[in-house]
């Protein structure tokens, strides 16, 4: 099936800095990739869209430039938090299709743990 | 009014129960269904899905839509420990293909 690798698992950054976080396809050519973002408890908040060789729809209140996406090829997306604060504190998750016209089964990431210091 | 509703439990049952887990929708144009299992700190796996009313079945696992009463269900017969997630419902148009997601309830499957 497919596989979608997400890395890193987890990440402690000092406030300020910038974190990039990679989203990759590993066994197809993912056309469209989804960001989202996880507070406990709480369910998945969708972030951003991006198709590859584009640039990414964000939802409203995502700020842009401080949550930047790129989707350069069919199999890796990144998602940069920059200039993190605690608040950007969270669970970050991605999901990729090739086939985004299909309603259901995309496939996720593990998961990325932030946690800014 | 959140477009998907789902209670976040967490709901306890002892190994072998028949768990339901349910969610409703406000979305009138939604006519997809799926259902996501997520262990702690990783990433939802698809379990279901399902198009417009009716049932499914998948081993241990089925779903039900109701879109009279915008209701979503999904039974687990014969509960296993390794049940133990989080599920998450999630629905989508078949305009928008970006799920929308309840946030999720807790099942503990104890021995």
């Amino acid at each position: 099936g497919a596989v979608v690798s997400q890395h890193p698992s987890r990440v402690i950054c000092k406030s300020g800095t910038s974190v990039k976080i990679e989203c990759r396809s590993l066994d197809f050519q993912a056309t469209t990739m989804f960001w989202y973002r996880q507070f406990p408890k709480q369910s998945l908040m969708l972030m951003a869209t991006s198709n590859e060789g584009s640039k990414a729809t964000y939802e409203q209140g995502v700020e842009k430039d401080k949550f930047l996406i790129n989707h350069a090829s069919l199999t890796l997306s990144t998602l940069t938090v920059t200039s993190a604060h605690p608040e950007d504190s969270s669970f970050y998750i991605c999901s990729a299709t090739n086939n985004p016209g299909r309603d259901y089964g995309y496939t996720f990431g593990s998961g990325t743990r932030l946690t800014v210091v | 009014q959140k477009e998907v509703e789902q209670d976040p439990g967490p709901l306890s049952v002892p190994e072998g129960a028949i768990v339901s887990l349910n969610c409703t929708y406000s979305n009138s144009a939604f006519q997809y269904f799926m259902w996501y299992r997520q262990y702690s700190r990783k990433g939802p796996e698809l379990l279901m899905y399902t198009y417009s009313s009716g049932n499914k079945e998948d081993g241990r696992f089925t779903a039900q839509v109701d879109k009279s009463s915008k209701y979503i269900s999904l039974f687990i017969r014969d509960s296993q420990p390794s049940d133990s997630a989080t599920y998450l419902c999630a629905s989508s148009s078949g305009g928008s293909y970006i799920p929308t997601f309840g946030r999720g309830t807790s099942l503990i499957v104890h021995p």
